[in-house]
């Protein structure tokens, strides 16, 4: 059970937008930066989103991020196939640890 | 650029150590901008950040297995190691290593992993 909780499962058709939500506390999300990592089948995760809404040189605009309160979300507009992935929110918590969220399957249809 | 790649027993047997070695090439492990961290994923479930290490031997552990996991670093090889003491079949994993950034705020870890190793199975098995 992750301190930052996230849907199972999200899907979406090609160009169409999705998000995927990430919800934790005042101790982590609420006062720290939030990270996404987009793990596709068989490879290491890699990092999407830094500091709550910036992009890794590389990494399409069509991929942003979010933060309100102890919420963050992870948009993919332009939907592709080769989006479908796991996604996984992380944020630095005020117990000196660095949770993951429980990971989040996207599926295109 | 960077490079991590992760080396040890892909097999351990319940009740001993897990030990695991992450070697950096392509920079130093040294320099006083980055930690370096361990990451595991147990087949078919999500990332769990086990602890990460800054150069001069700072560490910070998951709070729940810090009772077990020692970090260390050992900068004439540039290398940090993994030692995961009492196995049990639920630590059965892929272990990542990772580096990240240095908060110069707080002087502790920023969950920024970038990049990865390729990671390696470990199969805690009798």
């Amino acid at each position: 059970q992750s301190v930052l909780t996230q849907p199972p499962s999200a899907s979406g058709t090609p160009g169409q937008r999705v998000t995927i939500s990430c919800s934790g506390s005042s101790s982590n999300i609420g006062s720290n930066y939030v990270y996404w990592y987009q793990q596709l089948p068989g490879t290491a995760p890699k990092l999407l989103i830094y500091s709550n809404n910036q992009r890794p040189s590389g990494v399409p605009d069509r991929f942003s991020g979010s933060k309100s309160g102890t919420s963050a979300s992870l948009a993919i507009s332009g939907l592709r196939s080769e989006d479908e992935a796991d996604y996984y929110c992380a944020a630095w918590d005020d117990s000196l640890s660095a949770p993951f969220g429980g990971g989040t399957k996207l599926t295109v249809l | 650029q960077l490079q991590l790649q992760e080396s040890g027993p892909g097999l351990v047997k319940p009740s001993e150590t897990l030990s695991l070695t992450c070697t950096v090439s392509g920079g130093s492990i040294s320099s006083s901008s980055y930690y370096w961290g361990w990451i595991r994923q147990p087949p078919g479930k999500g990332l769990e950040w086990i602890g990460s290490i800054y150069y001069s031997g700072s560490t910070y552990y998951n709070p729940s297995l810090k009772s077990r996991v020692t970090i260390s670093v050992d900068t004439s090889k540039n290398q940090f190691s993994l030692k995961l003491s009492s196995v049990t079949a639920a630590d059965t994993a892929v272990y990542y290593c990772a580096r990240s950034d240095y908060d110069y705020v707080w002087g502790s870890p920023m969950p920024n992993f970038d990049p990865w190793g390729q990671g390696t199975l470990v199969t805690v098995s009798s």
